[in-house]
């Protein structure tokens, strides 16, 4: 068990580019979600694949936000036209997929848009 | 929406006093769960509860899950300065659906030694 793995740790963008993060799961599991986070407050909820299949997607999810899970292994996140108010932690979980699978988290990363 | 609240938001004690951080949910949750982050850390699943009035201890730490299952309290006792962090408790979507998680706002812990 390597743990969830993601890259860049950190990102500093200029308002109006595009990022794309990338999140490598525990191997054997099959559910993967994205959360934000920004200060003081909890992790939101993003969006969650089950194996390739992207199930559920946060109605407070932009349509400059995009995730694919190709090949039901590594994730990753895209922002397009990207703006200050999108400087977050985004973190990425992956679970074993069965009934209330505790979430295992990633370090992170830090997106700041300038 | 179905929401989680947590108070309170931050909680300054002294080495050794106890702390106690509360958890509410606008729905009956099928289960709750508990995370800690520390500073400049990630989310670390500490314990599930399932069962209605279930209490579950870690060796300082106490959970506890309300009689409706709408309500959850973490308990330490005696904090030390390892416990500095903050709390999440976090229930099942309302529908249940792929095990996505609703996090509460956290309560932050800091302990003076």
């Amino acid at each position: 068990d390597t743990g969830v793995s993601q890259n860049p740790r950190h990102k500093i963008t200029k308002r109006g580019q595009n990022v794309t993060f990338r999140c490598d799961p525990i191997s054997e599991h099959n559910r993967l979600y994205w959360y934000r986070q920004t200060l003081g407050q909890g992790p939101e909820f993003l969006t969650y694949f089950q194996n390739e299949a992207q199930l559920e997607k946060s109605r407070l999810l932009s349509d400059r936000f995009s995730a694919e899970r190709p090949k039901g292994s590594f994730s990753t996140l895209e922002i397009q036209r990207t703006e200050q108010g999108d400087s977050a932690m985004y973190l990425c979980a992956s679970s074993p997929g069965t009934g209330g699978s505790p979430l295992h988290f990633g370090n992170g990363t830090r997106l700041t848009v300038t | 929406g179905q929401q989680v609240m947590q108070i309170p938001q931050y909680q300054h004690v002294q080495e050794g006093e106890d702390f106690t951080t509360y958890c509410n949910s606008s729905t009956t949750l099928s289960n709750i769960q508990w995370y800690k982050q520390r500073p400049g850390g990630h989310p670390v699943f500490l314990i599930q509860l399932v069962k209605s009035g279930e209490v579950k201890k870690q060796k300082r730490l106490t959970f506890q899950f309300g009689e409706a299952k709408k309500n959850s309290s973490l308990h330490i006792t005696a904090t030390q300065t390892t416990d500095v962090g903050t709390y999440f408790c976090a229930g099942p979507g309302i529908y249940n659906q792929g095990g996505k998680l609703i996090f509460g706002q956290g309560t932050e812990l800091s302990v003076k030694p």
